[in-house]
């Protein structure tokens, strides 16, 4: 996991409320991936960004969730009005350039979001 | 949609054995590739194999990919109470930027 850096690592939320899950890719890469894996499963495709722009967002629930990778600072996944379903972790992976084919992306260790 | 499914789900092993996984997907991809992941840990990348690769190893990995048959088989040998982790296999398909996994076969080596 040569230097992904999510935070926070676990987060609890009430129901209702947001969650905000950052990530900072591998220094020098411009691409970032997030995923989620629901307990006891693989994980799943959520959206794909490079700096400002969002490439691939065909796995984004159509509403509360929204996604950012903005030309400074890291990238956010913003979950606004949490449900119970909504607990999972949330994995980032970053790579240099684009498109995967091949080439090695990098994840890192995940938020566990717990909505209680 | 789900594209690699992992099987057995659940193995367990002694320490010294052998461990065989395996993985099938369904449409043509680029590459597979494998990865491992210790409980509550995030994923560490094993070994990619490309479409026109047949066998590839790596240390005391073995994989291997038949794609008329689209499917693939992960050989972990003479396996060790640390290999205890999660194993999934991930499927890159041309023109899709996105890997697709399965469920994970949750390995087990018993010391």
């Amino acid at each position: 996991n040569a230097g992904v850096m999510q935070n926070p690592r676990h987060l609890v939320r009430r129901r209702g409320q947001e969650a905000r899950l950052r990530c900072s890719p591998v220094k020098g890469h411009s691409h970032v991936y997030w995923y989620r894996q629901l307990p006891e499963e693989g994980l799943k495709f959520m959206v794909y960004l490079q700096k400002e722009n969002i490439i691939d967002e065909s796995g984004m629930p159509k509403e509360r969730f929204s996604a950012e990778f903005p030309k400074e600072g890291p990238s956010i996944l913003r979950i606004q009005q949490v449900v119970r379903g909504d607990s999972a972790a949330y994995f980032c992976a970053s790579s240099p350039r684009q498109g995967i084919s091949g080439n090695t992306i990098y994840f890192g260790e995940g938020s566990w979001l717990t909505v209680v | 949609s789900q594209q690699g499914e992992e099987d057995p789900q659940a193995l367990s092993i002694q320490e010294g054995e052998n461990a065989t996984m395996n993985c099938s997907y369904k449409t043509s991809i680029n590459n597979l590739q494998w990865y491992r992941q210790n409980s509550g840990r995030g994923l560490v990348h094993l070994i990619l194999i490309r479409s026109n690769e047949r066998e590839k190893h790596s240390g005391r990995l073995r994989v291997t990919l038949d794609t008329s048959k689209k499917s693939s088989s992960l050989l972990i040998t003479a396996s060790r109470a640390a290999d205890t982790a999660s194993y999934f296999c991930a499927t890159e398909q041309g023109g899709s930027e996105k890997l697709v996994f399965g469920k994970g076969t949750k390995l087990t080596v018993n010391p």
